[in-house]
């Protein structure tokens, strides 16, 4: 089935540890993109990339790094992470101009 | 500073009648503007979208409407059943931008009582 796919579902994480989120497509869309979303806060931007190999920032990428080596593929780190980090993240990718995204079914993480 | 608002956190209304979720947007740059429904424990999916040329568009049950001069935008729901009950975000993008990216509302819980 086409879609996206995210893991892990879901994380408890040690605060200083470094963790990755993976989000892979099989749809080949160019665009991708990383959302947090906090409660009363909706989804807000962490990183993005429109095509393999470039990428920038959201409204919220400290503490984030993205890397887009192929088409597929857009893992997000968290270097070092931090409670404030505790967040359900979801990955999306964008078909055309004219249509939404899809969304990945999420990655819940906490930082204790 | 927060460019869409959806101030209504919740909403509940009775299966069978109509639900009206609302939104404003304080950039007039904005140009296309989407509605995403999400259930629990799932990833939003995309419900409607309405370009800035229009003032509606409609699909089945859901018909968008926009207010260009009050920078407003509703999403109606007719008739609504139990399965619409999710939260609902309003979202808007600028198509000038180099990144298309999406500016997300803060989402409103509907519910729809049988």
């Amino acid at each position: 089935i086409a879609g996206i796919t995210q893991a892990p579902t879901s994380q408890i994480l040690a605060a200083g540890r470094r963790m990755t989120l993976r989000c892979t497509q099989d749809m080949r869309h160019n665009a991708m993109y990383w959302y947090r979303q906090d409660l009363g806060l909706g989804l807000r931007l962490i990183h993005y990339s429109n095509t393999a190999g470039t990428t920038g920032k959201g409204e919220v990428p400290d503490g984030y790094s993205v890397s887009r080596a192929n088409t597929d593929d857009f893992p997000l780190t968290l270097a070092s992470a931090v409670p404030s980090q505790t967040s359900v993240y979801f990955c999306a990718s964008r078909q055309g101009l004219d249509y939404g995204y899809t969304f990945g079914s999420g990655t819940r993480l906490t930082v204790v | 500073d927060q460019q869409v608002k959806q101030n209504s956190p919740s909403l509940s209304v009775q299966e069978g009648r109509i639900s009206i979720l609302n939104c404003d947007y304080t950039n007039s740059m904005f140009d296309y503007f989407l509605w995403y429904k999400k259930y629990p424990a799932e990833g939003p999916t995309f419900l409607i979208s309405i370009s800035s040329i229009k003032d509606k568009n409609e699909d089945g049950r859901f018909t968008v409407f926009l207010n260009k001069s009050a920078k407003h935008l509703s999403l109606h729901i007719v008739p609504s059943q139990p399965g619409d009950s999710a939260v609902y975000f309003c979202a808007a993008r600028w198509s000038g931008g180099s990144n298309y990216k999406l500016t997300f509302g803060k989402g409103t819980l509907l519910t729809v009582n049988p």
